[in-house]
């Protein structure tokens, strides 16, 4: 179990740039997780799949975000022409299958906006 | 969900146990109550997870009221790796993947 890797860890973007992150979720777990969390608050849901579809979007995830996961493995997040409110920790969560309250989360990465 | 509420700090002797209380009296019958926790700059890491009654893992032990209307989480031995935000959810179990943090519990632990 080496645990859920993300990258990069930090990343400073200039508004209206486009930006990835890469989840890397613990091998034979087929549920992966996206959340965002903003200083003194607890992570708000983006989205999550099971394997390879997503099956559930938040509000909160407008349509300048976009994820995928496309061989049911490591996940992408993009977010496209940031603004300065997308300034957060984005984390991202893995589970086995039929244990979705177990989460294991990985260090998240934080995206500052200026 | 339900929602929950939860003191926004507490301190705790190293040594001692610490108790942290949560209150959920909109629960409902098939929700579950989840704790995690936060250390600074981690993801939150899944404690311990029960419906009505008490558990107890490596970690923690969980009560929850008769009424299911609160719950507390018990550190027994508080030590000052246990110094993190830790956060009570409540979740129906069924069909629901995701978790619902609320602000949490700042609890440090004082050497």
């Amino acid at each position: 179990d080496t645990g859920v890797s993300q990258d990069p860890r930090h990343k400073i973007t200039k508004r209206g740039q486009n930006v990835t992150f890469r989840c890397d979720p613990i091998s034979e777990h087929n549920r992966l997780y996206w959340y965002r969390q903003t200083l003194g608050q607890g992570p708000e849901f983006l989205t999550y799949f099971q394997n390879e579809a997503q099956l559930e979007k938040s509000r909160l995830l407008s349509d300048r975000f976009s994820a995928e996961r496309p061989k049911g493995s490591f996940s992408t997040l993009e977010i496209q022409r940031t603004e300065q409110g997308d300034s957060a920790m984005y984390l991202c969560a893995s589970s086995r299958n039929g244990k979705a309250y177990e989460q294991y989360f990985g260090p998240g990465t934080r995206l500052t906006v200026t | 969900d339900a929602k929950t509420t939860q003191p926004p700090s507490m301190d705790c002797a190293e040594g001692r146990a610490a108790n942290l209380p949560c209150n959920h009296s909109t629960i409902s019958g098939n929700e579950y109550v989840y704790w995690y926790r936060q250390i600074h700059s981690q993801g939150p890491q899944y404690i311990i997870h029960g419906l009505k009654n008490n558990e107890t893992n490596e970690m923690a032990s969980l009560i929850i009221t008769e009424d299911r209307k609160s719950s507390t989480l018990i550190l027994p031995h508080a030590t000052l790796r246990d110094t993190a935000v830790y956060y009570c959810i409540v979740r129906d179990s069924f069909g629901n993947e995701k978790l619902t943090f609320g602000t949490g519990t700042r609890l440090t632990i004082i050497p």
